[in-house]
């Protein structure tokens, strides 16, 4: 079935840490974007990253297609950057219609 | 400033009353979706909208019914028959496949 999981569940780290999250995908998902929901349940756009790398200051992401995986990098790690970090894609020829990972629960310490 | 707005933040429902979220967004995008939150989990779809006057069921559409009258506004109506509302309700709008968030409204049944 359509899968999108998330690694690892929770993660803490002290301030200035890197760190890596990572999205495993199947078969039919496509167009995967990457979301920060912050401690007031909003969820903003880190990346919209079908394939490729992008880089956005401390954050980057790669997604290898083929491959069905795609990571989030975080450097510098602040407190600012706590929060649930989500994947998600569409699939078949859906636009917009997102199936989510449950999320990687990220705790930066100060 | 455009983006989407979401009303009210915090809603209190008595049972077997129904409820109306609202959802509105200048950015001009075609596409509009509701996503339901349950504590720990990831988004799951519950309408989703691709133009004004047409929308289709996602995964978890049962209790709930929306409208698409306008292509800027999309409401979605908790009902009575939804059996557990109590959850963190996000909308988005997309026009191409990658989505953007309203701040969500917290609906919970006292």
């Amino acid at each position: 079935g359509i899968q999108v999981e998330q690694s690892p569940p929770d993660l803490i780290l002290q301030e200035g840490a890197n760190s890596t999250l990572r999205c495993n995908f199947s078969d039919s998902v496509n167009n995967l974007q990457w979301f920060h929901q912050n401690p007031w349940g909003q969820l903003i756009n880190l990346f919209y990253i079908p394939s490729g790398t992008k880089q956005n200051g401390r954050l980057s992401a790669t997604t290898v297609a083929t491959e069905r995986y795609s990571l989030l990098y975080i450097s510098s790690s602040q407190t600012t950057d706590s929060g649930v970090y989500f994947c998600a894609g569409n699939y078949g020829g859906s636009q917009g219609n997102l199936i989510f990972g449950k999320g990687t629960k990220l705790s930066v310490k100060p | 400033d455009g983006g989407i707005t979401q009303s009210p933040k915090y809603l209190f429902r008595k049972e077997g009353q129904n409820v109306t979220l609202s959802c509105e967004q200048n950015l001009n995008h075609d596409a509009m979706y509701w996503y339901r939150q349950d504590p720990g989990q990831g988004l799951r779809l519950i309408y989703y909208s691709q133009i004004v006057n047409d929308f289709q069921k996602g995964d978890i559409a049962e209790g709930y019914s929306v409208s698409r009258e306008k292509k800027e506004s999309f409401p979605l109506t908790v009902t009575s028959a939804q059996k557990n509302p109590t959850a963190f309700y996000l909308c988005a709008s997309s026009r191409g496949p990658e989505a953007f968030f309203g701040q969500g409204t917290r609906l919970t049944v006292v």
